[in-house]
């Protein structure tokens, strides 16, 4: 069973462009969650999606986006990038109700300079 | 505002001795609570999780115990081995089945050969 797929691993952009990331979940899986990394935060959790409607919202700006297609697939796009916005973001998927087990992807590295 | 605090940072165990690895957290709706591990250049792994119903939960070396009244969870790991080395992840969900997880900051293991 393959597992959850983020591209691209690594990008670099300059402040004030836009980024999109993907995420191919587990198959089955209709849950797709979003979550950023930077050191000393923790992960925190952006959104999630389930069935293509975005079911619950972290404390991010509006310029943190998502959305999910019919075959589960999701794509993240942070718009105006700033210097902070450097992180780990890592893709989640599960079934949508398993309380919080979820399997991650091994994350799209940004590097906003 | 951390929800889900791990105020250690780092933690180094000798090999075959137990490592305790401390959690707390502040919200009270948080009902499942889990532990994840993470190597380096990997997404984080599910490791355990108990319900807010138990005080323990055991799984081979693995056991997580819950204090609702102190607010504290804790993972036991027991003997600890080399590969265990990681970042160890507290995180908790509320009720509804959703995926929004609230993960902690981390403790980075080391066990020393």
């Amino acid at each position: 069973k393959a597992g959850v797929t983020q591209t691209p691993r690594y990008l670099i952009k300059t402040r004030g462009q836009q980024v999109t990331l993907s995420c191919s979940p587990i198959s089955g899986h209709r849950s797709v969650s979003w979550y950023q990394q930077t050191p000393g935060q923790g992960l925190q959790f952006l959104f999630e999606y389930f069935s293509e409607t975005q079911r619950n919202k972290g404390n991010f700006p509006g310029r943190f986006s998502g959305r999910q297609f019919s075959n589960s697939r999701s794509e993240m796009n942070v718009s105006t990038l700033e210097l902070g916005d450097s992180a780990l973001y890592l893709c989640a998927s599960s079934d949508g109700f398993s309380g919080g087990e979820l399997f991650f992807g091994e994350g799209s590295r940004l590097t906003v300079l | 505002d951390q929800q889900v605090k791990q105020n250690s940072p780092s933690l180094s165990v000798q090999e075959g001795r137990i490592s305790i690895l401390n959690c707390d957290y502040t919200n009270s709706m948080f009902d499942y609570f889990l532990w994840y591990k993470k190597y380096p250049a990997e997404g984080p792994t599910f490791l355990i999780s108990i319900s807010s119903i138990k005080d323990k939960n055991e799984d081979g070396r693995f056991t997580v115990f819950l204090n609702k009244s102190a607010k504290h969870l804790s993972l036991h790991i027991v003997p600890s081995q080399p590969g265990d080395s990681a970042v160890y992840f507290c995180a908790a969900s509320e009720p509804g089945g959703y995926q929004k997880v609230t993960f902690g900051t981390g403790t980075k293991l080391q066990v020393i050969p």
